[in-house]
């Protein structure tokens, strides 16, 4: 059974700093999907990770993928308010044709 | 551009009654999804379908039903609804090959 883990589950930080969200999983796969959610929103795709050792950025966000370590990593840079919402990982595989989603980072930015 | 649509988006129902949720996109998708959110559980998949009339379980298909006779429609049945479908219901589609899943507005459902 494919396990996706996510840690912290809970985040509380100060604008203008940098942090990073782990997401771990059980099995082997190549693709992996970062999602972000607004309270009462659907859910906006981030990053898609195809391969070992991929690297994606957008704006303040970055996202890693080390198959063999089977992690992911989400890094936030000079963290803003704007960038408050839950984060879930996201893996393909598990037996059905679908995504395993990790239970998500509430992440808080604060002034 | 609709997109994945989902309706309706507030449903209150009691403990027995039947419903469906409506699912549907316009971007000649293949593959569609049900997933459920329950707090702390990040999401859950209950049925998806790689094609119309082709259909399979997820993780969590246990009093749910679905059926695809078309490309564009995927409805998630309820058949005797219980307290703990109580849930935020979202529906997604992608095409295969395609990463990128794209996900509907949600269905919040309450079952008293």
């Amino acid at each position: 059974e494919l396990k996706v883990e996510q840690n912290p589950l809970f985040l509380s930080m100060q604008e203008g700093k940098n942090y990073t969200i782990y997401c771990n999983y059980s099995t082997t796969s190549d693709r992996l999907y970062w999602y972000r959610q607004d309270p009462g929103k659907s859910l906006e795709s981030l990053f898609v990770l195809l391969s070992n050792g991929a690297v994606k950025q957008e704006g303040r966000l970055m996202a890693s993928l080390d198959t063999k370590a089977r992690l992911s990593t989400l890094h936030i840079t000079a963290a803003v308010h704007d960038l408050s919402a839950t984060y879930f990982c996201a893996v393909e595989g598990g037996g059905a044709d679908g995504l395993t989603f990790g239970k998500g980072t509430h992440l808080i930015i604060q002034p | 551009n609709a997109g994945v649509t989902q309706t309706p988006k507030f449903q209150v129902l009691k403990t027995g009654q039947s419903m469906t949720l409506q699912c549907a996109q316009d971007m000649n998708h293949e593959y569609m999804s049900w997933y459920r959110q329950d707090p702390g559980m990040g999401l859950r998949l209950i049925h998806y379908s790689v094609g119309a009339g082709i259909t399979d379980q997820g993780e969590v298909p246990n009093g749910y039903n679905v059926s695809r006779s078309t490309t564009e429609d995927f409805p998630l049945r309820l058949l005797s609804a219980a307290p703990s479908q109580t849930s935020v219901y979202f529906c997604a589609s992608r095409n295969r090959g395609v990463e990128k899943l794209f996900f509907g507005s949600g269905t919040q459902l309450s079952v008293l």
